[in-house]
């Protein structure tokens, strides 16, 4: 059973802090990583897309990522209230079309 | 922008009635899922489809239908719907031929009672 492991949170940060999302995963061939971010009662949105090793940064939203390590992280910078939602991890299971998805990160920004 | 619509938005029915939720999306996209999403459990994939007629079972695809005759609409059917399927369920759609982004509708918000 492939899994997709994220700690439920919630992660508290105060306004202007950088925060930490951290997403390991257990199927050593999965090639595709995304973050969601849903707010209450919302559906999930995408955020970030990442497919190599490494970083990559779009805005305030970097994702990086570690094959060897089965670890990716999504980091946000200069965090807003507006942030305040939960962030889903999604993992591209190899060789068919569905994603498997972690119970997701309850993340707050206080102002 | 990829835009995937939802039927409903809330829906409340009784149980032993039969339900359908409809999903449309207008970016031609191939595949087309149905989720459900409960406090705790995260998100649940029901059914999804990779072509028109196409349907392949996920992980909890017990007590619920698909079809898909149109390459962009997606429905879900619950034949009786019992009070264990109350649940916000949310549908998403991908290209084929993609690193599977999937892109996901509003949501319904199911009440069986």
């Amino acid at each position: 059973q492939k899994e997709v492991e994220q700690n439920s949170g919630p992660l508290s940060v105060p306004e202007g802090a950088i925060a930490s999302l951290n997403c390991t995963y257990s199927d050593r061939v999965s090639q595709s990583f995304f973050w969601y971010r849903q707010y209450s009662g919302k559906s999930p949105e995408l955020i970030m897309s990442i497919y190599s090793n490494g970083d990559k940064e779009d805005g305030r939203f970097t994702a990086q990522l570690n094959k060897a390590s089965q670890y990716v992280s999504l980091l946000i910078r200069d965090s807003q209230p507006s942030d305040s939602a939960t962030y889903l991890c999604a993992v591209n299971e190899e060789g068919f079309q569905k994603l498997v998805f972690g119970t997701g990160t309850r993340l707050l920004v206080s102002p | 922008d990829v835009k995937v619509t939802q039927s409903s938005r809330y829906l409340v029915k009784r149980t032993g009635e039969k339900v359908f939720l409809e999903c449309v999306q207008d970016m031609d996209h191939e595949n087309m899922f149905w989720y459900r999403q409960d406090p705790g459990l995260g998100l649940r994939l029901i059914y999804f489809s990779y072509d028109v007629k196409m349907k392949e079972k996920g992980d909890i695809p017990e007590g619920y239908s698909v079809s898909r005759e149109k390459k962009e609409r997606f429905s879900l059917i619950l034949e009786s719907a019992s009070t264990n399927q109350t649940s916000m369920y949310l549908c998403a759609s991908s290209y084929l031929v993609s690193n599977n982004e999937q892109f996901f509708g509003p949501g319904t918000r199911l009440t069986v009672l």
